[in-house]
Parts: structure tokens; C-alpha cells; sequence
């Protein structure tokens, strides 16, 4: 059970505009950590898809972006893709000094 | 370009001890602005933090898992070990390093990973 709550699953068609969730608490998100997301698509090791809550990192498209209030966090990505399918991880940090993932959230295009 | 990449045994028998080496070049183990993690994911789950260790030796455990887990660096040789004792089938996944980034605290870049299998 991870500490940060992602969908376990969204889908959307090509075009559409899809959002991913991750929630935490006062410890994590909610302390003022940031959100990190990470992109992995079948096969491979994961990819970091936006820094900072909103950041991106240079290569990524502007179809992806991300957004952070209070104890929660999300994910947009719009003009969705068939090479979009993938899962989608969260990331923040705790007072303890501890690194946290959600638990992933599968992306299908239909 | 920074590159980081596990080696290790690609299966241990229950009740082994892991040990797992990341080697990783294009930054310094010595950079107060970077540190080293670990992280694993069994097949079809989720991403699991395992450790991570700073230019000052620093180190920080898995809650869960701390009783079971080491985490060393060798600067010179621009390397990062990670032990685990006890090893059991439910610690079947790929292991993967990545650089953790200090200040911001994301991970990035990852290495391709190295699956481990428990297995008698």
C-alpha cells in the first residue's frame, strides 16, 4: 500500500485530455514537498516527466504538465497520444526522510 | 551525459545476502548537490524507495525494509553498493539506481535496472 494514492488506472482517446491524481497528507505533499512525475513506458526504467510540480524537463512536450494544492497533486495531458501509453508514478518526500512513490497509474489510449 | 548501471547476481537463494553495485560516471559521488538511490519493482507493481546516500556519507533507509538493507559508496571508483540480508521470493524485482538530486529531491537520470530472482 503506498503512501501516496494514485488511480490504479485512466484511459482516454487520442486527442483527449486525460488527469492522474496523487494524493498524500500533511507529512508529505502536504509539508510542502514537491511532486515529481515519472514516466515508464513497457520495458523500461522510468523517466522523469515534470520536477519541481510543474516543471518539465527539457524533450518533454508541453501536452504534459503538472499542478500541486494543498495535500494532493496531478498530472494533465492533453492531445493524448498512442505513445503516451504507459504508467505514471508520482514522487514527493517525508519529514523522515524518506523518498515516496504512488502506487502507478496505467494509461491506455483507445 | 550521465549514465548510471547495476550489476549483480540475477538470482540468489532464499535466505542469501544481495549485494548490488550501481557504477555511475558523467557526475561525482563527491557532489554535495547528489545523492544515490536505490529502488526496486517487483513485476507488475509498483516502484518501491529502497535507500539513498549523500556525498557526506549520509545514509536513509526504507522504514520497512531498514533492518535488512546497507547502502555504501567507494568515491575512487565511482561506486554505490547495495546490500540486502534474508533475501526471499516476495524480493524478486528489477533493482534499479538512479541519481537523486539533493535540493529538489527528484531521481534522475535511472539506470536500465537489474531483475533479481529468489529462487531455491
Amino acid at each position: 500500500q503506498s503512501v501516496l494514492t494514485q488511480p490504479p488506472s485512466v484511459s482516454g482517446a487520442p486527442g483527449q485530455r486525460v488527469t492522474i491524481s496523487c494524493t498524500g497528507s500533511s507529512s508529505n505533499i502536504g509539508a510542502g514537498y514537491d511532486v515529481h512525475w515519472y514516466q515508464q513506458l513497457p520495458g523500461t526504467a522510468p523517466k522523469l516527466l515534470i520536477y519541481g510540480n510543474s516543471n518539465r524537463p527539457s524533450g518533454v512536450p508541453d501536452r504534459f504538465s503538472g499542478s500541486k494544492s494543498g495535500t494532493s497533486a496531478s498530472l494533465a495531458i492533453t492531445g493524448l497520444q498512442a505513445e503516451d501509453e504507459a504508467d505514471y508514478y508520482c514522487q514527493s518526500y517525508d519529514s523522515s526522510l524518506s523518498v515516496l512513490f504512488g502506487g502507478g497509474t496505467k494509461l491506455t489510449v483507445l | 551525459q550521465v549514465t548510471l548501471k547495476e550489476s549483480g547476481p540475477v538470482l540468489v537463494k532464499p535466505t542469501e545476502t544481495l549485494t548490488l553495485t550501481c557504477t555511475v560516471s558523467g557526475f561525482s559521488l563527491s557532489n554535495a548537490r547528489m545523492g544515490v538511490s536505490w529502488i526496486r519493482q517487483p513485476p507488475g507493481k509498483a516502484l518501491e524507495w529502497l535507500a539513498h546516500i549523500f556525498s557526506n556519507d549520509e545514509k536513509s533507509y526504507s522504514t520497512s525494509l531498514k533492518s535488512r538493507l546497507t547502502i555504501s559508496k567507494d568515491t575512487s571508483k565511482s561506486q554505490v553498493v547495495l546490500t540486502m540480508t534474508n533475501m526471499d521470493p516476495v524480493d524478486t524485482a528489477t533493482y534499479y539506481c538512479a541519481r537523486f538530486q539533493v535540493g529538489a529531491k527528484w531521481v534522475d537520470p535511472w539506470g536500465q535496472g537489474t531483475l533479481v530472482t529468489v529462487s531455491s
